[in-house]
């Protein structure tokens, strides 16, 4: 079974709106982490937001914030007032406690900012 | 600036060649990663060493070889590659602690081409 499913290959915004893109997650180890990441055509794998499995809030980072839906194992990040430079690839990502060091990623959602 | 660099950028080979990447992380980590990015699959985790021990390594053929001569350090040497080998190659590092769920930085990937 897939760990991270992120269901949106692809999507359009308009810039200064606001976008939700979706990621879903499956494990059964209590403690675990949830990553985003942003991928430019540049190739490099920029961090963004990061949310622990007992975090009582949503993890905001800037114009970044992760919805954060433990019941339904999701884990949105949403973006505040697109800017032109936010298109890119975005991956979730989820590391579990108990498999030690390995990261699981989702195949993606490009995003495109419409001008 | 994520702190960690990868050399070279862009590399074509045949299958015949022999070639290395380079990694190095400027971030003080304790473990580092190598993944494979193909188009449209997720990342693929290659390596882990950990306290430069080899910790992980996921079926990865033969023609792949990492080396850790320290904990700032990472190659992966190739040789007789095949053509579904182009990829693009992350190196990643991160901190571990037991029980934890440390952020890996990435570097900004080889973009490889096989012949």
């Amino acid at each position: 079974a897939q760990k991270i499913t992120q269901t949106q290959p692809g999507m359009f915004v308009q810039e200064k709106e606001a976008v939700t893109l979706d990621c879903t997650y499956d494990t059964s180890d209590p403690s675990y982490g949830l990553f985003w990441y942003k991928q430019p055509s540049s190739g490099e794998m920029i961090f963004l937001i990061y949310q622990g499995s007992y975090d009582q809030q949503n993890a905001t980072e800037g114009r970044y914030s992760l919805n954060f839906q433990k019941a339904r194992k999701s884990a949105n990040l949403v973006i505040s007032a697109s800017q032109l430079g936010d298109s890119a690839m975005y991956f979730c990502a989820m590391r579990e406690v108990l498999t030690g060091n390995q990261f699981y990623f989702g195949t993606g959602t490009s995003l495109t900012v419409i001008p | 600036e994520t702190g960690v660099t990868q050399t070279p950028r862009h590399l074509v080979m045949g299958m015949t060649n022999k070639k290395s990447l380079k990694c190095e992380q400027h971030l003080g980590h304790n473990a580092m990663y190598w993944y494979k990015q193909s188009a449209k699959k997720p990342l693929e985790l290659m390596f882990v060493y950990n306290f430069k021990e080899q910790t992980e390594n996921n079926s990865v053929p033969s023609r792949f070889s990492p080396e850790c001569p320290n904990s700032s350090h990472l190659f992966l040497h190739l040789h007789t590659l095949q053509p579904e080998d182009s990829a693009l190659y992350l190196c990643a590092s991160s901190q571990v602690h037991q029980g934890s769920t440390d952020t890996q930085y990435f570097g900004p990937g080889t973009r490889l081409t096989v012949l």
